[in-house]
């Protein structure tokens, strides 16, 4: 069975440019989550579909991120534009339902993206 | 609000040497705790889990206990191995249904020398 994968590993854009994350979950996995990592500090939640639906954005720092889950599929993240302090590693994770059996979250390799 | 916070890195080891790694959390209701392990190159992986009090997860050599009177899920390796080097996050899911948001800890790196 196929991971998570994410799209690209590592993307170097200068301020001001526009840049778009992709995620694939593992099939049938209902959840999609997106967490980022700054600077070395802890990994912080962005948000959270349930199948195409935005369960809960409560983590998006300002509205230059537009995350979309067309069909209920692969989801992206589109940082516009981009700023300085948005460099990090972008995780991406799913997990199959929303019960204790089946909640387990599985990440992505992680897109580590360079603002210059 | 809800809050994870694990002891500071990196933590530098010889082979076989036990290890301690402390994570406590501040939380409402009753949370799951998780730690994951990041080895290099790659992503997170769920290393261990319990999902209420007194419950021990334990995978790979590793071991944590949830203890709600202390608020505390300390990861433990009785003999660590070169190949244990990778950073681990100790993470909680709040909520009833547990398919919640995770919230980490600052990682901690740590490294084994031969």
């Amino acid at each position: 069975e196929a991971g998570v994968t994410q799209f690209p590993s590592h993307s170097v854009i200068e301020k001001g440019q526009t840049v778009t994350l992709r995620c694939d979950p593992i099939s049938g996995h209902d959840n999609l989550y997106w967490y980022r990592r700054v600077m070395g500090k802890e990994i912080k939640f962005l948000l959270h579909f349930v199948k195409e639906s935005k369960q809960d954005e409560s983590g998006m720092p300002n509205n230059r991120f537009l995350a979309e889950r067309t069909g209920g599929t692969y989801s992206t993240l589109k940082v516009q534009p981009a700023e300085l302090e948005d460099s990090g590693v972008y995780f991406c994770a799913s997990s199959q339902g929303l019960n204790r059996a089946t909640y387990e979250q599985y990440f992505g390799p992680g897109t580590r993206l360079t603002v210059t | 609000g809800n809050s994870v916070t694990q002891m500071e890195g990196p933590v530098t080891l010889s082979e076989e040497a036990f290890l301690t790694i402390n994570c406590t959390y501040t939380a409402t209701g009753y949370p799951s705790l998780f730690w994951y392990v990041q080895y290099p190159g790659e992503g997170l992986q769920l290393l261990l889990k319990a999902t209420k009090a007194d419950d021990k997860g334990s995978n790979k050599g590793f071991e944590a206990t949830y203890r709600k009177e202390t608020t505390s899920f300390h990861l433990e390796k009785g003999s660590v191995q070169v190949s244990d080097s990778a950073v681990y996050f100790c993470a909680l899911s709040a909520g009833d249904q547990g398919a919640q948001k995770l919230v980490f800890g600052q990682g901690t790196r740590l490294t084994i020398n031969p």
